[in-house]
């Protein structure tokens, strides 16, 4: 079985300043990793992924994650953010071995961001 | 289509009443979850279908649950004699196999009075 953790609840930050979401999962098999963004009600939207190959994905609006095995993280991070990232933001696992597989959601960070 | 629709976008039952969640997936998508998204709770599994089958039931929290898809396309979930503590978004999602990505919709934010 697969678990996610997600380190903080809440983030407030100033725009324009940077940003981390802290990301760290479970798994006793391989998994594929992803960001999912929620903005005030709306639906989830998929932000970025990790499936096989470079360890650091991007994403268009400036968010990048860095798969990191040995740590079990898939941390999120951008350099500067903007108002219109106030979102709830949502890491989430599924076992490679079942193409099938469920996702398996963290709790979610809220990230608040102020002028 | 081009995304996944779900219908009603809000529904607001009355305790004891029965209520059918509707979603219709990305064309050509052969996986379809369902997940419920609660204060505190987060984002539950309820069940994955495969096609027509539901290899994965196991997040469904009670047999007053449950969910049916026809032609490999649209999925109905159920709930029957509803409680509050249904209240809640309802979220589907569909993948193509091997593809990794799921694409969800907007929900149906079911109101148990």
């Amino acid at each position: 079985a697969q678990s996610v953790t997600q380190l903080d609840s809440q983030v407030p930050v100033f725009e324009e300043a940077p940003v981390e979401l802290r990301c760290n999962y479970s798994s006793s098999v391989s998994v594929y990793l992803f960001w999912y963004v929620q903005y005030p009600n709306q639906g989830l939207q998929l932000l970025l992924k990790y499936l096989s190959g470079s360890t650091l994905v991007e994403s268009i609006n400036g968010f990048e994650a860095e798969f990191n095995k040995s740590q079990t993280s898939f941390h999120l991070r951008k350099p500067s953010v903007h108002i219109s990232d106030t979102a709830e933001y949502f890491c989430a696992v599924t076992a490679i071995y079942n193409q099938g597989g469920k996702l398996i959601f963290g709790q979610g960070t809220e990230l608040s961001v102020k002028p | 289509g081009a995304g996944v629709s779900q219908s009603p976008s809000n529904k607001v039952t009355e305790k004891g009443k029965d209520v059918e969640l509707r979603c219709d997936p990305i064309s050509g998508h052969t996986a379809l979850y369902w997940y419920r998204q609660s204060l505190g709770q987060g984002l539950e599994f309820l069940i994955y279908f495969q096609g027509n089958s539901a290899p994965d039931k196991s997040g469904l929290p009670s047999d007053r649950f449950s969910a049916e898809r026809t032609g490999g396309s649209v999925s109905t979930l159920t709930i029957q004699r509803t409680q509050q503590e249904d209240s809640a978004v309802y979220l589907c999602a569909s993948r193509e196999t091997g593809d990794g990505g799921y694409t969800f919709g907007s929900g149906t934010r079911l109101t148990v009075v």
